[in-house]
């Protein structure tokens, strides 16, 4: 079955500094990989996601995540924080035409003025 | 816009009561989940759906079972509730063809006294 690992329940960062959120994953296939955010009192939301193709892919607000598979890894990263940015980030995978999604446990962002 | 509604934001139950947690998307999806969400645990499936009158267990079903009688309507029922079901639900839903994309609704937060 396939899982994701997210270490690290609460990230701090600088309003202005690089945001690094790290999620291994597990899969004995090609997986398809997500990175969803929560904001306060909010439902989740999706941020980006790999499918197939280009392993770098683009999501909203800035964020870019990278798919390498030598190394079973999908981080998120965004150049520089903003106070916005403050949220929970869930890492979630599943396999094509597969919609039950594993999400790891989550990150709890805060950022520091 | 993809909507998901779940009727109650919040709610305050006693210890043996029946529960009931509605959910109701507008986008004609097929598939929909109910996902339980506890801080340091992430999301856990409890059930999903992926037609009208289908359902198939997640990975915490226990305690809870489900509903959908018309497709847009996708119901979580707690035949008696406990103090270990206190938690954040999140009702979801996606189409098919859309792997892993799931829209969320904002969450309701039950508290079992």
């Amino acid at each position: 079955a396939q899982s994701v690992t997210q270490l690290g329940s609460h990230v701090s960062v600088s309003e202005g500094a690089l945001v690094l959120l790290r999620c291994n994953y597990s899969s004995s296939v090609p997986p398809y990989l997500f990175w969803y955010v929560q904001y306060p009192n909010q439902g989740l939301q999706l941020l980006l996601k790999y499918t197939t193709g280009a392993t770098l892919v683009k999501g909203i607000n800035g964020f870019e995540a990278e798919f390498k598979k030598s190394e079973t890894s999908f981080h998120l990263t965004k150049p520089s924080a903003h106070m916005s940015d403050a949220a929970e980030y869930f890492c979630a995978v599943t396999l094509y035409g597969n919609n039950r999604l594993a999400f790891g446990k989550g990150n709890q962002v805060v950022v520091i003025p | 816009d993809v909507k998901v509604t779940q009727s109650s934001r919040y709610l305050v139950k006693r210890t043996g009561e029946k529960v009931f947690l509605e959910c109701v998307q507008d986008m004609d999806h097929e598939n929909m989940f109910w996902y339980r969400q506890d801080p340091g645990l992430g999301l856990r499936l409890i059930y999903f759906s992926y037609d009208v009158k289908m359902k198939e267990k997640g990975d915490i079903p226990e305690g809870y079972s489900v509903s959908r009688e018309k497709k847009e309507r996708f119901s979580l029922i707690l035949e008696s509730a406990s103090t270990n079901q206190t938690s954040m639900y999140l009702c979801a839903s996606t189409a098919t063809v859309n792997t892993g994309e799931l829209f969320f609704g904002e969450g309701s937060r039950l508290t079992v006294l």
